[in-house]
């Protein structure tokens, strides 16, 4: 199975709130778990991204947390700004250049003031 | 990082007619670069895996014919839709991946609205 689920469909945090989206892979193969960051109109932007070597990467307020054994990872936003809100896609694939992603549905944040 | 640019950003057509949207690698060389389609609300969907110096690799379903690719350099892709109709109406998105990298890095996004 190829899938990534991803929940929740959409979320909204106040400002200062953390944003907490979760993911689960069925595909045990899959070592490469990237995290987008899309604005209406435009194209999708690699955020953070983490292999299954560790279990969590932290960058600014944005941090992957993964759990091999269940096959989740997670995005957890501290300190969301309104200016994060944006449709937030998950992705798996294997190692490689030419390695498709599989991406999740995605989920719409919405930081309030 | 790396800079993938679209072009069009946008363009609209008449039914019938066929429509060539170009995606390039900036500052850096791709032998692979895939073409996704997404429709409002919704994911990405991968419709094919463009190869520099063979041919494409489409995804079940997709419709070779009508989606013409077209992988022209080490830093050019380009998707033709032929005979566009109204439900080719979309937003394509294509994407490079460095060589020897797994990040991907994505175009802009082109907006295409069939008449």
């Amino acid at each position: 199975q190829q899938q990534v689920k991803q929940s929740p469909q959409s979320l909204i945090v106040q400002k200062g709130g953390i944003s907490i989206i979760n993911c689960a892979y069925e595909n045990t193969a899959f070592d490469y778990f990237p995290w987008y960051q899309q604005f209406p109109g435009k194209g999708p932007a690699l955020l953070i991204a983490i292999r299954p070597d560790v279990s969590e990467k932290k960058e600014g307020r944005f941090t992957i947390s993964f759990n091999k054994s269940a096959k989740q990872f997670s995005l957890h936003i501290m300190d969301s700004q309104p200016g994060d809100s944006a449709t937030y896609f998950c992705a798996a694939s294997y190692t490689g250049t030419a390695s498709k992603l599989t991406f999740g549905t995605g989920t719409r944040l919405q930081v309030t003031l | 990082g790396a800079v993938v640019s679209q072009h069009p950003s946008w363009v609209i057509c008449k039914s019938g007619t066929s429509v060539k949207i170009e995606c390039r690698s900036l500052d850096f060389q791709a032998t692979t670069m895939f073409w996704y389609r997404q429709f409002p609300k919704q994911s990405l969907m991968l419709m094919a895996t463009s190869n520099e110096g063979s041919k494409a690799t489409y995804e079940q379903g997709v419709e070779k014919d009508k989606f013409l690719i077209n992988h022209a350099s080490l830093t050019l892709s380009t998707l033709t839709v032929t005979s566009a109709h109204p439900e080719d109406s979309s937003f394509y998105i294509c994407s490079a991946p460095e060589a020897g990298y797994n990040e991907q890095f994505f175009g802009p996004g082109t907006r295409l609205t069939v008449l």
